[in-house]
């Protein structure tokens, strides 16, 4: 079973420019989160949805940033224009039902990251 | 509120000694779940274990195991016999029943020494 893909893995760009960085969640997973890792703020929630809708967006840092999922295969977190303070790694992570029912599993598998690098 | 608090930032033994990772969490729910994650330089977060608050029972896997004890909040984490592989930053993290997110703690860095 393939884990949670990201892509690219790696990503440097001049400060302006717009960055697209893509998740694929772990098949029959229904909710998708995406996180920021940086030294000095630890790893923070930016967004995450549930069967494809944004259920919390309270964590993404201004109106530069926004995501979408499309499908229940895919997302898309976009800076639009990057700023050097923006480098940092990004991380989507996707678990199934989180409610403590029977069978429920609340635990949630990341992706590699995606390490962003604003010059 | 929730909350997860690692008290130690950075540990550093050398290897084959035991060593104790903490984690003490607040929640105002009786309903919760615990975690642990694991991020090797690599830099993946490895999902370690999860605890439900029913289930206090110590868990043990091959040379890690987890103590869990609600009286004093706590959640922690023991490598035995540790090895230069086990050098990661492991990270604590909470989530309640009525909340689909997690809460990390902000991790603590080990270092094994060889």
């Amino acid at each position: 079973d393939a884990g949670v893909i990201q892509s690219p893995r790696h990503e440097v760009t001049e400060m302006g420019q717009e960055v697209t960085l893509r998740c694929k969640p772990i098949s029959g997973h229904d909710y998708l989160f995406w996180y920021r890792q940086t030294m000095m703020r630890g790893l923070e929630l930016l967004i995450y949805f549930n069967n494809n809708v944004p259920i919390d967006d309270s964590g993404m840092p201004e109106d530069r940033f926004s995501a979408k999922m499309p499908n229940a295969s895919f997302s898309t977190l976009k800076i639009q224009p990057s700023e050097p303070r923006d480098s940092a790694v990004y991380f989507c992570a996707s678990s199934s039902s989180p409610r403590v029912i029977a069978g429920g599993s609340h635990e949630q598998y990341f992706g590699p990251g995606t390490r962003l690098t604003v010059t | 509120a929730q909350k997860v608090t690692q008290a130690q930032t950075e540990i550093s033994v050398v290897e084959k000694e035991d060593v104790t990772l903490d984690c003490v969490y607040e929640t105002r729910d009786t309903t919760y779940y615990l975690f642990w994650y694991k991020q090797p330089p690599s830099g993946e977060l490895v999902f370690l274990i999860r605890r439900n608050s029913f289930d206090e029972q110590n868990e043990i896997s091959g040379r890690y195991s987890w103590n869990f004890q609600k009286s004093t909040s706590s959640f922690n984490f023991t490598i035995t016999a540790s090895q230069v592989v086990d050098s990661a930053v492991y990270f604590c993290a909470l989530s309640q029943n009525r909340d689909d997110k997690i809460i990390f703690g902000k991790g603590t860095r080990l270092h094994i020494l060889p």
